[in-house]
């Protein structure tokens, strides 16, 4: 089983369209949490570190439930420049601070 | 703002022959990565490093080797190169702290024939 693994892609949506991304990590040690976003043929880049309580960042909100090991990703009002793939990260933290990435999801926004 | 630097940006190789990729950063961060991203399959961690003259190994550290001689250097080897690595290498670095992104650098397209 892989540490870390996300929903299979692509998916494609409508311009303003609301979609979600999932995730589940096996490692209940870890200790941080992260979702990052890599443009094509580019380097991933973070986009938010996701918090117990949940957290929001304009039109993304991240939430992280530790009982079920599950992550996810809201997108609301999708935009074209939102498509791109999307990581999420496991930080196992400790002495070795492995930072895990999931395969990816690649979300598609049409016009 | 150089950030996380690799070099070279594009390699190719015949197999048996060996190169050494190099990763510097300008952060002083303590931790420093190599990851191989593949179609299908994520990016994948060969090795690592928690601080200077420090490295461990990854998911794939098969047929690489690494080195952490100065803080801001980490530096992957292969000795003899396969077609099996043939991928795109990233080089990533993050400061010694909780919830902290990693920043990573711009890549390496090494090709093995």
């Amino acid at each position: 089983r892989k540490e870390v693994e996300q929903d299979p892609g692509p998916f494609n949506v409508p311009e303003g369209a609301t979609v979600a991304f999932n995730c589940t990590y096996s490692n209940s040690a870890s200790q941080s949490f992260f979702w990052y976003r890599q443009d094509c043929r580019k380097e991933p880049k973070l986009l938010m570190s996701v918090y117990s309580s949940g957290n929001e960042d304009g039109r993304f909100t991240a939430q992280l439930n530790r009982a079920s090991q599950y992550i996810s990703l809201l997108i609301r009002d999708s935009k074209l420049s939102d498509s791109a793939t999307y990581l999420c990260v496991v930080n196992t933290g400790g002495a070795t601070n492995k930072l895990i990435f999931g395969t990816g999801t690649l979300l598609a926004v049409q016009p | 703002n150089a950030g996380v630097t690799q070099t070279p940006k594009f390699r190719v190789l015949k197999t048996g022959q060996s190169m050494t990729l190099l990763c510097a950063q300008d952060m002083n961060h303590e931790y420093m990565y190599w990851y191989r991203q593949d179609p299908g399959m994520g990016l994948r961690l060969i090795h690592y490093s928690v601080g200077e003259g420090t490295t461990a190994k990854g998911e794939v550290p098969d047929g690489y080797n690494v080195s952490r001689l100065k803080k801001q250097n980490f530096l992957l080897g292969l000795e003899s190169a396969a077609p099996s690595q043939t991928s795109v290498y990233f080089c990533a670095s993050s400061p010694y702290r909780e919830y902290t992104e990693a920043f990573f650098g711009q890549g390496t397209r090494l090709t093995v024939v």
